[in-house]
């Protein structure tokens, strides 16, 4: 059961344009929404991160959108360089503990 | 300051060996994690444990054991390789009431 759904699989995106990966979620109980990067042969390191009680975070190019009704948020990279070429995770915790649980990742490739 | 570190980074056995994946943090953190990697199904919780001597499952704990000891090791024991136990495993960290959670670099282990 997947209780995390994201898309797309893969992106290709041209240097400068805005790459879009989106997420669902179907428990309500989820609190904390990050998103992770992930470059081949490295962890996952955090992104950005994100609280159901805004709905929009910006840090530098990246932007989260969270619209709880629809219980979706999205992850927004504005001028998409070659160097953002990586695996996007989105994820969903509860408590304190954080345990975490992901979406099935996107790879996402800029070409210069 | 190392971080989360993970032993060995690739690992080749046979059906029915045993073995432990080593995870250790310098962080002092409480919260210590172990997920797995799978094409397509992104990182799926193993177990957790949220300070010394306590530890309790996660998404797909069958076919693993743990155990914490310290603060700073929490190692992963597979009694009997099965090859559907390969995967990219990968150790994570945190303090507690804190958001942001700490990959290791992963074990790349594969069960013939």
């Amino acid at each position: 059961q997947q209780q995390v759904k994201q898309s797309p699989q893969s992106l290709i995106v041209q240097k400068g344009g805005i790459s879009i990966i989106n997420c669902a979620y179907e428990n309500t109980a989820f609190d904390y929404f990050p998103w992770y990067q992930q470059f081949p042969g490295k962890g996952p390191a955090l992104l950005i991160a994100i609280r159901p009680d805004v709905s929009e975070k910006k840090e530098g190019r990246f932007t989260i959108s969270f619209n709880k009704s629809a219980k979706q948020f999205s992850l927004h990279i504005m001028d998409s360089q070659p160097g953002d070429s990586a695996t996007y995770f989105c994820a969903a915790g509860t408590g304190s503990a954080r345990q975490l649980t992901f979406g099935s990742g996107t790879q996402l490739t800029v070409l210069p | 300051n190392a971080g989360v570190t993970q032993t060995p980074k690739f690992q080749v056995l046979k059906t029915g060996q045993s073995m432990t994946l080593q995870c250790a943090q310098d962080m002092n953190h409480e919260y210590m994690s172990w997920y797995r990697q799978d094409p397509g199904m992104g990182l799926r919780l193993i177990h957790y444990s949220v300070g010394a001597g306590i530890t309790d499952q996660g998404e797909v704990p069958n076919g693993y054991n743990v155990s914490r000891s310290t603060t700073e090791d929490f190692p992963l024991r597979l009694l009997s390789a099965a090859p559907s136990q390969t995967s990219v495993y990968f150790c994570a960290s945190s303090y507690l009431g804190e958001d942001t959670q700490y990959f290791g670099p992963g074990t790349r282990l594969t069960v013939l």
